[in-house]
């Protein structure tokens, strides 16, 4: 049970173009999701928080016009990357919560590079 | 401010020898301590929940442990698909996770 579902896994593109990617809680209803961007050999960063139905709260640093989060229904939430550039390239993992004070579950994470 | 620290960085074994991991924490307040596994190129896999000093909780070759400032993985009797890192992860009730940097398991045959 509790599984996420992250589409796409991998995405290469041109600097300049905007790439979305999904995220999918397909046997549970996620009231809060999470979306993380990790480095190589580093642990996983908090981009932003998004409650089902209302705008996301973004971490400290993180540029709320260039990663559009959408958190439509209780089971999806999208971001995307607006005019990506070399440097927006990464890992993006997504999670969803079940409850408050319950484990997150993760997606397998989105490989994004930008040319 | 929130802090959590996992040793060590990495850790090599033999197949067959037990050890453990540590997580450190300094939080103003806990509620709950989760262990993932995350393998190369993969999200983070959901191991153990702890909520209380006291609590353990087991399956298969790991066991969680929690005091009121560090928690325990131990891994007994590993195998090599236990290669993996190991992550550590405190919810301090604001609605987010504070992950620590991680342990690199390697199990040799």
């Amino acid at each position: 049970g509790a599984v996420v579902s992250q589409h796409p896994s991998w995405v290469i593109c041109k600097s300049g173009t905007s790439v979305k990617i999904e995220c999918r809680s397909l046997d549970f209803q996620a009231t809060t999701m999470f979306w993380y961007r990790q480095f190589p050999k580093q642990s996983l960063m908090l981009m932003a928080t998004s409650n089902e139905g209302s705008k996301a709260t973004y971490e400290q640093g993180v540029e709320k016009d260039k990663f559009l989060i959408n958190h439509a229904s209780l089971t999806l939430s999208t971001l995307t990357v607006t005019s990506a550039h070399p440097e927006d390239s990464s890992f993006y993992i997504c999670s969803g919560e079940q409850g408050r004070d319950q484990p997150q579950h993760f997606g397998d994470g989105t490989r994004l590079s930008i040319l | 401010e929130d802090q959590v620290t996992q040793s060590p960085e990495a850790l090599r074994l033999q197949e067959g020898e037990s050890s453990s991991l540590n997580c450190s924490y300094t939080v103003s307040g806990l509620r709950g301590l989760f262990w993932y596994r995350q393998d190369p190129g993969k999200g983070p896999e959901f191991l153990f929940t702890l909520y209380s000093a006291g609590e353990e909780k087991e399956k298969e070759r790991l066991k969680a442990t929690l005091t009121k400032k560090e928690s325990f993985l131990h891994i007994t009797a590993p195998k090599p698909e236990d290669s993996a890192t190991y992550l550590c992860a405190v919810n301090t009730g604001f609605q987010k996770l504070v992950f620590g940097t991680g342990t690199r398991l390697l199990v040799s045959p």
